[in-house]
Parts: structure tokens; sequence; C-alpha cells
């Protein structure tokens, strides 16, 4: 069936870059998704990637998509304070509706 | 910056009430959406809705659960007896034409706790 995966937490330093990964199971997906939730807030678009592209990089942002393992990875470098989020994974199924995966809580340390 | 705006940010009911969660996209789109996101659980899709008519609907969406955009600026979703499992984060969506790409808005939310 239609699931996305991700790891639930990630902690890590002020100034190191963090890496999330997602994996994702409709090979069909035309577009993948990282969305950013702080507490209290709804659902940021933060970057997204289409399914012919291998890479996207936008400033501080990287993504990275690998079709055949099914794999998407985000990576935040100079990792900062303001970055303490949830991000959610997301391959779209069908126009406008969305896979989330359970999100990564990444906790950025002093 | 446009954004999607959803009212109230939080609302409290009792079991067996209906409510209405509403909603503002972004005023040039065309496609609405609402996801729901129990506690600690995935965001999920309920419904998408264009030209006025729902264009698909999850198995969560049962008949409860009704959409209307009673006017040009306005989305809702209606719960009409709620239930205790329907306590939840609601995000409403939108997006713009397709050939853009279907790059979806969410709004902030609106928590709803049913006691």
């Amino acid at each position: 069936g239609e699931d996305v995966e991700q790891s639930l937490f990630l902690s890590v330093r002020e100034g190191d870059s963090s890496v999330i990964n997602c994996t994702y199971t409709d090979s069909s997906s035309t577009y993948l998704y990282w969305y950013k939730q702080e507490p209290g807030a709804g659902l940021q678009l933060l970057t997204y990637i289409f399914s012919n592209m291998d890479m996207k990089q936008d400033q501080r942002l990287t993504v990275l998509l690998n079709k055949k393992d099914k794999h998407l990875s985000l990576r935040i470098a100079d990792t900062q304070t303001g970055d303490s989020a949830i991000y959610f994974c997301a391959e779209i199924i069908s126009w406008g509706k969305l896979q989330f995966g359970a999100g990564t809580q990444v906790v950025v340390t002093p | 910056e446009p954004e999607v705006t959803q009212t109230p940010s939080h609302q409290v009911t009792q079991m067996g009430q209906e409510v209405i969660l509403r909603c503002v996209p972004i005023s040039n789109h065309l496609y609405f959406y609402w996801y729901r996101q129990i506690l600690g659980q995935k965001v999920e899709f309920l419904v998408s809705f264009y030209n006025n008519e729902i264009s698909e609907k999850s198995e969560i969406f049962d008949d409860q659960f009704s959409v209307e955009r009673p006017d040009g600026s306005n989305f809702t979703l209606k719960i009409r007896s709620t239930k205790l499992e329907d306590s939840a984060m609601y995000f409403c969506a939108s997006s713009g034409q397709i050939a853009e790409g279907t790059e979806a808005f969410f709004g902030q939310g609106t928590r709803l706790t049913v006691v």
C-alpha cells in the first residue's frame, strides 16, 4: 500500500548539518515535498522536488532523490535553533492528495 | 505574502454537536483540501474540492462530514455529529492552477477538541 516512512527524532548541534531521511512507496509520484511544522503552527512548505530530478538546492536546503531506492532526504546546512521543528516528507498520490510521513522531530542544541 | 487562513484556531465542542470549521483559501486558487492530524499521528488526507464539487475523498470522510464553498472566498468543513475520535488538528489547504504543479499551501490549522 501507500506509505511514507521517516525516522521520528533527530538531535543536532547548532552549526552542524542535519539530514532527515524518508522512504516512499509510490514510484509514480511526480512531486515529493518537505514541510516544516513549528510548535502550534501550520504546515509550511519548505521545498519540493520533481521526480525527474536527483537533487535540488535552495539556500541552506538540499534535497536528494534516489528513485531506484525510493529514498528522499533533506539536508539543512548550518542548522540554527530556529530550525527546531517537525519535518514532514510527503509524496503526491493524485493531484492535491498528499501522503505524509509521521514527521521527524528535529531538536537543535546549542 | 498570500496565505490560507483558518478560524477558529481552537474549538471545543460536546460530543454529538455539529461543528463548522472555516477556511479562506488563497484568492486565486481553485483547488481546496482538508487534512487532519490526530495528536501524535500522521497528517491524513480527508477531501479535495474543485469546481464546487468533491474530487476525491478518503475513507475517513464519511457521511458525517461535508464541505461547502458557500461564497467566493470561504471553504468550510462540517462535522454533523462529532465523536471523541474527531478530536484533531484540521488543516485547510489550497493550490493554484494544476499547470503550476501541485504545490499546496496550508493554513495554521484548527484544533478541534470533542469532550
